[in-house]
């Protein structure tokens, strides 16, 4: 199976700062992962991914880092907005299902 | 865009009774799934669903049952429900089998009383 873990249940920034999310997980066959975002009321919603043949994917103001030594992984939100408050997990492939973490969740101070 | 709609946003049922949630995909997907989401807990694979008429266990699939009758639809049934069996339910699909994105619904709220 697979274990993962986000290291805060929740987290605050000041609008405009960076904001960093982790996560841990335990299974070093887990092959892909993804950060999905979800906002009050609605389903979780994609947001990043990244294979472990890759240490660091970037998007539109977030980056997700990889490390597999330590099997680590966060997710960074350039210039945080209002509109980035919500919940925040990762999710990690072994190869035959998905788990998921139990989330970060991300305030916007405005 | 993927869009995927569940039946209901929120239900209440009494225990013992019958439930059906509902979910529907428009993008073709070959693969749906079910889970559950409570707090300080993971979503949770409840069942999965590969092909029309095809259904695999997820992790917690004790007292649900599941029917995919035809591709686009998905359906989540608890034969008699329970007082733990009260969580947000989320369903979702994908294009791919695997190691690829899931599409997810905004999820039903479901209280047993």
């Amino acid at each position: 199976g697979e274990s993962v873990g986000l290291h805060l249940p929740t987290l605050s920034v000041q609008e405009g700062d960076n904001s960093i999310i982790n996560c841990a997980y335990s299974n070093s066959a887990s092959d892909y992962f993804i950060w999905y975002k979800q906002e009050s009321g609605k389903g979780p919603q994609f947001i990043i991914d990244i294979r472990s043949n890759m240490d660091k994917r970037q998007g539109q103001r977030v980056t997700v880092l990889l490390n597999k030594t330590v099997k680590h992984l966060s997710l960074q939100i350039a210039a945080t907005q209002p509109g980035d408050s919500a919940v925040y997990f990762c999710a990690a492939d072994t190869g035959n299902q998905f788990y998921f973490g139990t989330g970060t969740s991300l305030t916007v101070i405005p | 865009d993927v869009k995927v709609t569940q039946s209901s946003r929120y239900l209440v049922k009494r225990t013992g009774e019958k439930v059906f949630l509902e979910c529907v995909q428009d993008m073709d997907h070959e693969n749906m799934f079910w889970y559950r989401q409570d707090p300080g807990l993971g979503l949770r694979l409840i069942y999965f669903s590969y092909d029309v008429k095809m259904k695999e266990k997820g992790d917690i699939p004790e007292g649900y049952s599941v029917s995919r009758e035809k591709k686009e639809r998905f359906s989540l049934i608890l034969e008699s429900a329970s007082t733990n069996q009260t969580s947000m339910y989320l369903c979702a699909s994908s294009l791919l089998p695997r190691s690829y994105e899931q599409f997810f619904g905004p999820g039903t709220r479901l209280t047993v009383l």
